[in-house]
């Protein structure tokens, strides 16, 4: 399987501020990566699909302008939650997806407390 | 839509129980199905992986299975320990997209 780190694995930010949430495939080249959100005790809920080099793909409900997606290298993606807000505190998770097997491969997460 | 539903929600067993959790998709134009277990506070770690064309796959105590007509799939825990407590999620894979399941949180009691 693929190694997928995420950092930081915790970040607590006041309303307002800006944080950054890095993914890294870390042993092999990614063109897509995928942000997913979990809320407490319900299932992950897909936000947006990263394109190596181009412009990523919002799932319906997810405001692209507030959560800014980068994907500029084939082993790096970033999430950037812009004006946070307290209900935005959440654990996300990104994937690496194999293009071959449609198999996709986890980060471990990134708990986001927006206070 | 593909919707992807898990039952029991929740389920307690005594250890060394066998037991079977159950996993149904919609739409069974799929590509994969996986199933992940997941630790209170941390990320996925995949169990199992079965391609469409195949119907189960084994790993240790772990068997899943996979019937795609009827949009099916189980995963059977064999001997459990307490170990095994945790989340466990399908998820069916349609290209690109990935869809995950509403969980069923398992708890083995030693």
């Amino acid at each position: 399987g693929a190694v997928v780190s995420q950092h930081p694995s915790r970040v607590i930010c006041k309303s307002g501020t800006s944080v950054k949430i890095e993914c890294r495939s870390l042993d092999f080249q990614a063109t897509t990566m995928f942000w997913y959100r979990q809320f407490p005790k319900q299932s992950l809920m897909l936000m947006a699909t990263s394109n190596e080099g181009s412009k990523a793909t919002y799932e319906q409900g997810v405001e692209k302008d507030k959560f800014l997606i980068n994907h500029a290298s084939l082993t790096l993606s970033t999430l950037t939650v812009t004006s946070a807000h307290p209900e935005d505190s959440s654990f996300y998770i990104c994937s690496v997806g194999r293009g071959g097997t449609y198999e996709q491969y986890f980060g471990p997460g990134t708990r986001l407390t927006v206070t | 839509k593909q919707e992807v539903t898990q039952i029991p929600a929740a389920l307690s067993v005594p250890e060394g129980e066998n037991l079977v959790l159950n996993c149904s998709f919609t739409d069974s134009a799929i590509y994969n199905l996986q199933w992940f277990r997941q630790d209170p506070g941390k990320g996925l770690t995949s169990l199992l992986l079965i391609q469409s064309s195949q119907r189960e796959q084994t790993s240790g105590r772990l068997n899943a299975s996979l019937d795609k007509s009827s949009g099916r799939s189980t995963l059977y825990i064999a001997a459990s320990q307490p170990g095994d407590s945790a989340t466990y999620l399908c998820a069916v894979s349609t290209g690109n997209q990935f869809y995950f399941g509403t969980g069923t949180s398992l708890t083995v009691i030693p």
